[in-house]
């Protein structure tokens, strides 16, 4: 069985442009859960998607926006890029009692 | 805010030495995950702790959960190279999804052969 994939792997873009990451949950699961992992900074949560909808977003600005398709796949979309928003993007599907991570993607801003 | 807070950052330890990290909530936990990172990798589940004062063991890696249910602690007896990565615990953020979790910045272990 797949777990969690998320493409692209590695992404360069430049400040002020937008990023889209996409994460395939293992089949079967609804929710996706979207973290931010930035250097030093541990795992922040970013969006919680369940069934098509949005349920919760960490503190992040608007400019952090996604979706969830009817396949329960997911996107998350960054518009106008900052440095700091370089990090590694973590999407995770859970299934009572353990969540499961895909690869990430290394989004990096120059 | 939740906060998780996770004691030490670093540690370096010799091939079969033991090692510790601790971690601790503001808020009342109503379950604790364990989750490890290899160097370059994504986190991967270790374990969930439920009951006040739980105690887990998976080979060579103790788990505990405290009895106020806000510390917990992973105690891995002589390490070796294989356990090199970064040891989050992790907490559901109150009245949220199960999997909406604040994590702790992570144990950085390296093993030195």
């Amino acid at each position: 069985e797949a777990g969690v994939t998320q493409s692209p792997t590695h992404l360069i873009k430049t400040r002020g442009q937008q990023a889209t990451l996409r994460c395939s949950p293992i089949s079967g699961h609804t929710s996706v859960y979207w973290y931010q992992q930035a250097l030093g900074l541990g795992l922040q949560f970013l969006l919680w998607y369940d069934e098509g909808e949005e349920r919760n977003r960490g503190n992040f600005p608007p400019r952090f926006s996604g979706r969830q398709f009817p396949n329960y796949s997911s996107e998350l979309n960054v518009n106008a890029l900052e440095l700091e928003d370089s990090a590694l993007y973590l999407c995770a599907s859970s299934y009572q009692p353990e969540a499961f991570f895909g690869q990430g993607t290394r989004l990096t801003v120059v | 805010g939740q906060q998780v807070m996770q004691i030490p950052q670093y540690q370096h330890v010799q091939e079969g030495e033991d090692f510790t990290t601790y971690c601790n909530s503001s808020t009342t936990l109503s379950n604790i995950q364990w989750y490890k990172q290899r160097p370059g990798g994504h986190p991967v589940f270790l374990i969930q702790l439920v009951k006040s004062g739980e105690v887990k063991k998976q080979k060579r890696l103790t788990f505990q959960f405290g009895e106020a249910k806000k510390n917990s602690s992973l105690h891995i007896t002589a390490t070796q190279t294989t356990d090199v990565g970064t040891y989050f615990c992790a907490g559901p953020s109150p009245g949220a999804g199960s999997y909406q979790l604040t994590f702790g910045k992570g144990t950085k272990l390296s093993v030195i052969p």
